[in-house]
């Protein structure tokens, strides 16, 4: 069955530098997502990507971070410059349409831990 | 803006008790509805989903029934099992395809 991968799944970084989180959402979806979880609290929407620009962001999805869809299977989330506060398990999602009708499927997650 | 709110954990039970856990939800138009399980140090899996009112979505012995008139969606099962212990997400997908996550129930079971 087809599943969403991510990698790495776990990245340690210090303070302050970028780090790129990668994710290869299922082959023939259309619609992309970043969630993201600190430790022990909810899930979080960061942002939606459909048709290469995001539909939708949160509050959360400030300047520090972007994404990016640089090939045909690749779906990028970059964090410019990150703070400890950005330590979480971020995840990918995809979903083959927009209607209400199809679900987004979840890959396991990156874990990023910013010292 | 839509939302979900569930019932604050943690949650222990005994093997073999019934489980509820509590959700409803807060949106416009007509969301679709799931229950999301995290297993330990595991990504998110989808449990079961139901698309609109009055539909039951079941799986491994766990149920919920979409209740557009109390805008409900609670996850019940009849006799738990140690391996359920996990903490589960409830959560809807709104017209935009936006999805909204619950705060997450922490769910203990004792042999």
């Amino acid at each position: 069955e087809p599943e969403v991968t991510q990698t790495p799944s776990h990245q340690v970084t210090q303070m302050g530098q970028e780090v790129i989180l990668r994710c290869v959402p299922i082959s023939n979806h259309l619609y992309f997502y970043w969630y993201r979880q600190i430790l022990g609290q909810k899930v979080e929407f960061l942002v939606s990507f459909y048709n290469n620009e995001i539909s939708e962001k949160s509050e959360i999805f400030d300047d520090q971070f972007s994404v990016e869809r640089p090939d045909g299977s690749n779906f990028t989330l970059k964090i410019r410059s990150t703070k400890l506060e950005d330590s979480a398990m971020y995840f990918c999602a995809s979903s083959g349409q927009g209607l209400a009708s199809y679900e987004q499927y979840f890959g396991p997650g990156t874990r990023l831990t910013v010292t | 803006g839509d939302s979900v709110t569930q019932m604050e954990g943690p949650v222990t039970l005994s093997e073999e008790a019934f489980l509820t856990i509590n959700c409803t939800y807060t949106a416009t138009g007509y969301p679709s509805l799931f229950w999301y399980v995290q297993y330990p140090g595991e990504g998110l899996q989808l449990l079961l989903k139901a698309t609109k009112a009055d539909d039951k979505g079941s799986n491994k012995g766990f149920e919920a029934t979409y209740r557009k008139e109390t805008t409900s969606f609670h996850l019940e099962k009849g006799s738990v099992q140690v391996s359920d212990s996990a903490v589960y997400f409830c959560a809807l997908r709104n017209n935009n395809n936006d999805m909204r996550f619950g705060a997450g129930t922490r769910l203990t079971v004792k042999p």
